[in-house]
């Protein structure tokens, strides 16, 4: 079993929907949790960071952990083209100095 | 401001030769510096990482090797390149506590 399990997708959505992405882990020890945007051909981007559970919202993207059922899930509101992407989630056992295990990354297409 | 340098941007090399691929760091001292294989259709793999000079850990047994010669620098290599070596190689660093900051990435075709 995989530590960190996350759909790869594809996921087409049209422009304007609610996208949920999610990932399930097995390492209860898991502290800090992050959602990470790579476009094709590009280096992934910091999205989210959190490290409690519950939801955590910024512009139109809301991460949420539910440490209880090891799942954590990010939601795209109002969707737009410039969104499409790979969305990796990623988390560690400590905040600035530990690894981070990744998920496979969900590819997301949001069609005008 | 903090910013990272990851070059080159695409390369690729024969079975058999060398690699070095290079990244640096500025803004910031002492980083935590890491290197990470992404494959085709797969997630994030940690190769090595670095908490300070001369320090390397390896996550994978591998046909790569990683050297921090300065604070800022963060270099990985191979003597022979494998097929098997292909991929999209990305460098980090820890800002601020707050996830990593990626390098821009080196996609490495062996042919």
């Amino acid at each position: 079993q995989k530590e960190v399990e996350q759909d790869p997708g594809p996921l087409s959505v049209p422009e304007g929907a609610i996208v949920s992405l999610n990932c399930t882990y097995s390492n209860s020890a898991f502290q800090y949790f992050m959602w990470y945007r790579q476009y094709s051909r590009k280096g992934p981007e910091l999205l989210m960071y959190t490290y409690s559970s519950g939801n955590k919202e910024d512009g139109r993207f809301t991460a949420q952990v539910d440490k209880s059922s090891k799942y954590i899930s990010l939601f795209i509101r109002d969707s737009q083209p410039s969104d499409s992407a790979t969305y990796l989630c990623a988390m560690s056992l400590s905040g600035n100095t530990g690894k981070l295990i990744f998920g496979q990354g969900t590819t997301l297409q949001v069609k005008p | 401001s903090q910013t990272i340098h990851q070059w080159p941007a695409t390369l690729v090399q024969p079975v058999g030769s060398p690699l070095s691929l290079e990244c640096t760091v500025e803004g910031t001292s002492n980083p935590n510096l890491y290197w990470y294989r992404q494959a085709a259709g797969r997630g994030l793999q940690l190769l090595f990482y670095s908490v300070g000079i001369g320090q390397i850990s390896s996550e994978v047994p591998q046909n790569l090797s990683a050297s921090r010669p300065q604070d800022r620098q963060f270099i990985l290599s191979s003597k022979k390149l494998l097929l098997s070596d292909s991929g999209f190689y990305l460098c980090a660093w820890i800002s601020g506590g707050y996830g990593y900051t990626f390098g821009s990435g080196t996609r490495l075709t062996v042919v």
